[in-house]
């Protein structure tokens, strides 16, 4: 049982360049989330989604796109990319909105 | 938006201690989780406790919900307990699990 996989685990851009982020959960979970963690600091939400078919924004959405492919997957797309963007990125899957939350490895991006 | 707030920042232990960390938030909650954050960077899930008592091993925590806050609760502490502790909350009108600052957490041998 893998729970909640990310990929690629690491990545270099340069500015301007776009990427996907890739996230897959295996718990049949109803929820999906992506987070964001700079140095030193706690997680901040991205994008969330409730439950498939449904997106919304978090605390920091600027500068991202996300979509919600199927129930396993969510994905996170930086069109283009920014220095203040380097980060670790976690994804998060719940069985239901309130409940409790599982992270992903994380995936860690730096942008030149 | 609710406020998270944990203490101590920083905590320094000799093997063996034991310690409370400290978790306080400014609304009711529907949701509070205890992560630890290894070295490596992985969260990983230590209680779900949105009020009541749970034991885990040599770790429990304990959330008074009517009083806004949450300890964890590590006993005979050990190397590799060393990282970041982080709590986060939920409020019942949120659409996010917010995280407070945590507390880093260093045991030495």
């Amino acid at each position: 049982n893998a729970g909640v996989t990310q990929t690629p685990k690491f990545q270099v851009l340069k500015t301007g360049q776009s990427m996907t982020l890739q996230c897959a959960q295996d718990m049949n979970h109803n929820s999906m989330y992506w987070y964001r963690q700079d140095p030193g600091m706690g997680l901040r939400l991205i994008y969330y989604s409730a439950s498939e078919g449904t997106t919304d924004k978090g605390e920091v959405p600027n500068g991202y796109n996300v979509s919600r492919l199927n129930k396993r997957e969510f994905s996170l797309r930086l069109e283009s990319a920014a220095p203040s963007q380097t980060s670790v990125y976690f994804c998060a899957s719940s069985q239901r909105f309130t409940g409790e939350l599982f992270f992903g490895e994380g995936s860690r991006l730096t942008v030149l | 938006g609710i406020q998270v707030e944990q203490s101590p920042p920083d905590l320094i232990l000799q093997e063996g201690a034991n310690s409370t960390l400290r978790c306080n938030f400014s609304d009711s909650v529907n949701n509070l989780q205890w992560f630890h954050q290894n070295p490596w960077g992985q969260l990983i899930n230590l209680f779900y406790i949105p009020s009541g008592t749970k034991q885990n091993g040599r770790l429990s925590a304990t959330t008074v919900a009517t009083e806004r806050y949450s300890l964890l609760y590590i006993s005979s502490s050990q190397t590799t307990d060393s990282g970041v502790y982080f709590c986060a909350v939920r409020n019942n009108a949120g659409n996010m699990l917010t995280f407070g600052g945590g507390t880093r957490l260093m045991v030495k041998p």
